[in-house]
C-alpha cells in the first residue's frame, strides 16, 4: 500500500524550531518529487515547498523562504521539513505530498497525501 | 488573497449537476495544467482531476474537468450525499515559481 506518514508536529513557542518527518512506503520514494502543503485551521490549502528526486533542487513559497527548509533521505525513504523562526501564522496541519509521474517525468499532480501533522505556534 | 478565485460555496439536490469555477491568469491557469482536489471533512485532500480533464483511477466519471483560457471548471453530475466536501483548484504559477491553490469551494448536498 502506498503510504505517507508524517510525524514531529506539536506545540512550539514563537521563534522556536521543529523538524517534521514523513516516512514513505509502498512505492519507489527516490523516483518522485515531494512536497509539503499546509492548512491553517478552518482555512484553505497552501503549498509550502518542493524537492526534486535527488534533493539537489528545492523551491519554497515566499512566505517561508529562509525559515522552512525541505530535505530528503532516499536511503531511509524519508522527507523532512526543518522549521526555524516559527511564527503564529505557521500554525497549521502540515501534509507530506507525493508528486505524480507521467512515465518518468513529474506531472505537477499531488497524487498521494499523508494524514498530516499539526504544528501549533503559541506562547 | 488567493491568486486563483473560486466561489466560496455551491449546492444542489441529489442527482443534480453542480459546477465550480476557478479563475486565474496567464501565469498560472493560462500557461499550465489545472488540478482539482477533494477534501472530505476531517480528512486529507485527494486528487480528483489532473491535467485539466483527466481522472485518476477510482474517481467516478461523475466528476469532470475543463479548461478554457485562464479559467477552469469542475463539474459534478448526479450529485450524491458523499460529495459534500471542499473542492480546491490548483496550478503552477510561473510568476511566483510555486504552486497556487484556490480558496476552496464548499459543496453542500441539500
Amino acid at each position: 500500500e502506498v503510504q505517507l506518514v508524517e510525524s514531529g508536529g506539536g506545540l512550539v513557542q514563537p521563534g522556536g524550531s521543529l523538524r517534521l518527518s514523513c516516512a514513505a512506503s509502498g512505492f519507489t520514494f527516490s523516483d518522485h518529487w515531494m512536497h509539503w502543503v499546509r492548512q491553517a485551521p478552518g482555512k484553505g490549502l497552501v503549498w509550502v515547498s518542493r524537492i526534486t528526486t535527488d534533493g539537489r533542487s528545492t523551491s519554497q513559497a515566499a512566505s517561508v523562504k529562509g525559515r522552512l527548509s525541505i530535505s530528503r533521505d532516499n536511503a531511509k525513504n524519508t522527507l523532512f521539513l526543518q522549521m526555524d523562526g516559527l511564527r503564529a501564522e505557521d500554525t497549521a496541519m502540515y501534509y507530506c505530498v507525493r508528486e505524480g509521474l507521467s512515465g518518468t517525468v513529474p506531472n505537477d499532480s499531488f497524487d498521494v497525501w499523508g494524514q498530516g501533522t499539526m504544528v501549533i505556534v503559541s506562547p | 488573497q488567493s491568486v486563483l478565485t473560486q466561489p466560496p460555496s455551491a449546492s444542489g439536490t441529489p442527482g443534480q449537476r453542480v459546477t465550480i469555477s476557478c479563475s486565474g491568469s496567464f501565469s498560472n491557469i493560462g500557461n499550465n495544467h489545472v488540478y482539482w482536489y477533494q477534501q472530505l471533512p476531517g480528512t486529507a485532500p485527494k486528487l480528483l482531476i489532473y491535467r485539466n480533464t483527466q481522472r485518476p483511477s477510482g474517481v467516478p466519471d461523475r466528476f469532470s474537468g475543463s479548461k478554457s483560457g485562464t479559467s477552469a471548471s469542475l463539474a459534478i453530475s448526479g450529485l450524491r450525499s458523499e460529495d459534500e466536501a471542499d473542492y480546491y483548484c490548483a496550478a503552477w504559477d510561473d510568476s511566483l515559481s510555486g504552486y497556487v491553490f484556490g480558496p476552496g469551494t464548499k459543496v453542500t448536498v441539500l
